[in-house]
C-alpha cells in the first residue's frame, strides 16, 4: 500500500500569515493516464470533510484563491497565503492513483 | 446540487452485523466509482472500499477484507456497505464519498459504535 505522509501535524499559526503543508508518498502518484492523483481535503471541527484541491494543483469551485496547491512524483504541498479564522480545522492529502487510496495522517491548523 | 445521505448506523455488539446505506441525488449515479471512507472518534480519514459504476470491481482496506462488502443499486442510486463480524475498531463514523481517485462530494455520515 502507499504510505501517505504530512508534516508537521500540527501546525499553529498567526491570522493574516502564510501557512504550509507537506505532503510525501513511498511511491510515485503519476497514474498511467499522465495524472497525478492527488488530492487535499479540508475538515472544519464538527464538520464532514471538503475537497480543496484535486490533482495536484486545481482548485474545486468555491474554495478561495488563498489555497494552492503544488508537487510532483511523490513530494507535494498545499500553502495558505494569508491564514483566516475559517482556515481553522484539519487538512489531509489523499492518494487515489493506486488502488488502494490513502489518506496522511492530517495536519491541525489552529490560531496562536 | 450533489447531495450524498449516509443511514443505518447505530450501536452494535461485536461480531455483529450492520448495513449502511447511501442515497445519491443530483448527479448521473450510475456514472461514477462511488467509495466509503470512515473516521474514527478523534483519528484521522481511512478510506474502506470502493466499487466501480457496474459494480464488476471492488477494493477493499485490508483491515475489512472479508468482513465487509460494497455494493450498490443503479435503479435506486443507492450505495451500500454491508459490515459483517464487527469489532471494536470499526467504531467511527462511516462518509460515502463520489469518486474513486479524487472524491470530490462526501456526505454527512452516520456513526457506527462497536460496543458490548
Amino acid at each position: 500500500d502507499v504510505v501517505m505522509t504530512q508534516s508537521p501535524l500540527s501546525l499553529p499559526v498567526t491570522l493574516g500569515q502564510p501557512a504550509s503543508i507537506s505532503c510525501r508518498s513511498s511511491q510515485s502518484l503519476v497514474y498511467s493516464d499522465g495524472n497525478t492523483y492527488l488530492n487535499w481535503f479540508q475538515q472544519r471541527p464538527g464538520q464532514s470533510p471538503r475537497r480543496l484541491i484535486y490533482k495536484v494543483s486545481n482548485r474545486d469551485s468555491g474554495v478561495p484563491d488563498r489555497f494552492s496547491g503544488s508537487g510532483s512524483g511523490t513530494d507535494f504541498t498545499l500553502k495558505i497565503s494569508r491564514v483566516e479564522a475559517e482556515d481553522v480545522g484539519v487538512y489531509y492529502c489523499m492518494q487515489g492513483t493506486h488502488p488502494l487510496v490513502t489518506f496522511g495522517p492530517g495536519t491541525k491548523v489552529d490560531i496562536k | 446540487e450533489v447531495q450524498l445521505v449516509e443511514s443505518g448506523g447505530g450501536l452494535v455488539q461485536p461480531g455483529g452485523s450492520l448495513r449502511l446505506s447511501c442515497a445519491a441525488s443530483g448527479f448521473t449515479f450510475s456514472s461514477y466509482w462511488m467509495s466509503w471512507v470512515r473516521q474514527a472518534p478523534g483519528k484521522g480519514l481511512e478510506w474502506v472500499a470502493n466499487i466501480k459504476q457496474d459494480g464488476s470491481e471492488k477494493y477493499y482496506v485490508d483491515s475489512v477484507k472479508g468482513r465487509f462488502t460494497i455494493s450498490r443499486d443503479n435503479a435506486k442510486n443507492s450505495l451500500y456497505l454491508q459490515m459483517n463480524s464487527l469489532r471494536a475498531e470499526d467504531t467511527a463514523v462511516y462518509y460515502c464519498a463520489r469518486d474513486r481517485r479524487s472524491q470530490g462530494y462526501w456526505g454527512q455520515g452516520t456513526l457506527v459504535t462497536v460496543s458490548s
